[in-house]
């Protein structure tokens, strides 16, 4: 599993409120991504980090924000919930060489 | 744009069937091709990981095949059984860029009746 671990599992929010969830990582990988899977959508990337305080957008990072201060860490902050970020968020990370992606176990985030 | 379509988007079989799952993909320029399992509620487990300069990797029963130049994958399981109930997703890393972000395809529930 690559030693990624994801925090909270599961969270219930009020619209409105700021949310960060948590990915952490045991194993060094400079490469860092945040997806979110939707039914019809599939998995599309949020924002993505390359490093110690290099991130930078993926193709539906509006309403995100995120920060990595320490390689192990990547956080994904929601700055204000709206119903239509309800969905299940992957974080994932990228080996060197082979370039194989290894994803964690997810965060369903429920936006009431 | 990257798109991966997968076909069929359902899979209904007998337990011991030989099946082929279907992917596609728009832009051949791709570093690699990686299918997933997914059970229902859980994350996506990687399942086998194929090089653009590969033609084919093979993991116990499952084998995956690439043809770049048609833009196609296709992932082979073999006798299947009912524990090989899940979705099945394709998804490509791109050359070209900075990010290697995947794409990915809406994958194929497969259910494996015993």
């Amino acid at each position: 599993d690559a030693g990624i671990t994801q925090s909270p599992r599961h969270k219930v929010t009020e619209t409105g409120t700021p949310v960060t969830l948590r990915c952490h990582q045991t194993e060094n990988h400079r490469y860092m991504y945040w997806y979110r899977q939707d039914p019809g959508h599939g998995l599309r990337l949020i924002h993505y980090s390359y490093g110690v305080k290099d991130t930078d957008k993926g193709e539906v990072s509006d309403g995100y924000s995120v920060s990595r201060s320490k390689t192990e860490d990547f956080l994904l902050t929601l700055e204000s919930a709206t119903s239509s970020q309800t969905s299940v968020y992957f974080c994932a990370i990228r080996t060197g060489g082979s370039y194989e992606q290894y994803f964690g176990p997810g965060t369903r985030l429920t936006v009431t | 744009k990257q798109e991966v379509t997968q076909i069929p988007a359902a899979l209904s079989v007998p337990e011991g069937e030989n099946l082929v799952l279907n992917c596609s993909f728009t832009d051949s320029a791709i570093y690699n091709l990686q299918w997933f399992r997914q059970d229902p509620g859980k994350g996506l487990t990687s399942l086998l990981l194929i090089q653009s300069s590969q033609r084919e990797q093979t993991s116990g029963r499952l084998n995956a095949s690439l043809d770049k130049s048609s833009g196609r994958s296709t992932l082979y399981i073999a006798a299947s059984q009912p524990g090989d109930s899940a979705t099945y997703l394709c998804a490509v890393t791109n050359s070209g860029g900075s990010n290697y972000k995947l794409t990915f395809g809406k994958g194929t529930l497969l259910t494996v009746n015993p």
